[in-house]
Parts: C-alpha cells; structure tokens; sequence
C-alpha cells in the first residue's frame, strides 16, 4: 500500500508567516492529490485538488503543487482563522499537520 | 443547498455489526462518488473506501476489506456504510464525502480526474463498548 507522509507534523508560525507542509509519497502517485483543512470539531474541508487547483471559494493564499512522490501545501501569509490540521489525501490520508499560533 | 445528511450517533457491543447512512440532497446523486472517512479521537483521518451510486462498484482501503460494505438506494439518493465484527478500536466519527470523479478516454488511454471530497456529512459517532 503507497504511504504518505506528512511534514512537519507540528509546525508553530505566527500571523503573516509564510508555511510549507510537505506530503511525500512512499512511491509515486498520480497528480490527484488534494489537501484538506480541519478544525476541531468539524469536517475537514477541500482547499486543493489535484495537487494545485484551488478548491472555488478558498483563499488564493493557499496554493498547492508537487508532482510524482512530493506535493506541498504553501499558505503565504498565515491568518488567524488558518490555524487548523491539514491533511493530504490520494486514497489515503497522511498522518496530518498541526498548525499552532506561535 | 447541497448537502449530506448523515444517521445518529450509535453504541454496539463488540462483534455486531453497524450500518451508518448519508443521505444526499440539492444535487444529482448518481453524479458523485461517495467516500467514508472515520477519525478516532484525537487521532487523524482514516479513509476507508468510495462507491460510485451510479454503477453501484465500490473499492475499499485493504485495512477493511471484508469488514466493510457500501450500497446505496438511489430512489432516496442514500448510501450506506456497514462495518461487521466491531472492536474497541472502531470507536470513532464516520464521514460521508461526496467526490466528483470524471472518467477520461482519450484514444487508448483511459484514467480517472479527480476533483477531492468537496461536501461532506456531519458526522456520526459510533460507540463500541461492551
């Protein structure tokens, strides 16, 4: 079974920060990979699908890219309201990022 | 608006078997496959497998192949998610995610676009405890 491996797992950043998680594949993948967001509490909800399309209604501050075995999740300037888990997703879920104000 | 609806919470002994359902509303629900995704507390997501409600094929992640099984009604646009043989570990909050997934045949090459879980039910708690 292909794996996916999320990292960091915890990453501390303050309001404004520039983030980059990374979801790395354990063998390569097809370019549909999406990237979800959850807050506790509540269902995750789609930023990104197939690896760099942004999900309609969602921020342009989130981006995604990557192809074959690494994909990352880019926030360029963290808001309030982006504190939260993200996952990434193609048939199965890596482990998840928590993103904690600093 | 669209969305998914999904049963209440529910307590099993271990052994027994349970059967959570998501009904869909505000779109063509032949249209979009639907995936299950469970979350035990505190832990992270865990997907457990899609069906398509149009041709009724189902694929399942390997951790629960032979445990789980997913149908549908379409004349109420509901899909069913059944776990047998429940242990403690089971214990969680099972989602409904609706997906859109487009076939593409282009001359002799056929693959899947893949548009991720776009809705998604509230959620239900199921309990296994003896």
């Amino acid at each position: 079974d292909i794996q996916l491996t999320q990292s960091p797992s915890f990453l501390s950043a303050s309001v404004g920060d520039r983030v980059t998680i990374t979801c790395r594949a354990s063998q390569g993948i097809s370019s549909y990979l999406a990237w979800y967001q959850q807050k506790p509490g509540k269902a995750p909800k789609l930023l990104i699908y197939a690896a760099s399309t942004l999900q309609s209604g969602v921020p342009s501050r989130f981006s995604g890219s990557g192809s074959g075995t690494e994909f990352t999740l880019t926030i360029s300037s963290l808001q309030p309201e982006d504190f939260a888990t993200y996952y990434c997703h193609q048939n199965t879920f890596g482990q998840g990022t928590k993103l904690e104000i600093k | 608006q669209v969305q998914l609806v999904q049963s209440g919470a529910e307590v099993k002994k271990p052994g027994a078997s349970v059967k959570v359902s998501c009904k869909a509303s505000g779109y063509t629900f032949t249209s979009y496959d639907i995936n299950w995704v469970r979350q035990a507390t505190g832990q992270g997501l865990e997907w457990m497998g899609w069906m398509n409600p149009n041709s009724g094929n189902t694929g399942y992640a390997q951790k629960f192949q032979g445990r789980v099984t997913m149908t549908r009604n379409t004349s109420i646009s509901t899909a069913y998610m059944e776990l047998s043989s429940l242990r403690s570990e089971d214990t969680a909050v099972y989602y409904c995610a609706r997906e859109e997934n487009i076939v593409v045949v282009v001359a002799a090459t056929r693959w899947i676009e893949r548009y991720g879980m776009d809705v998604w039910g509230q959620g239900t708690t199921v309990t296994v405890s003896s």
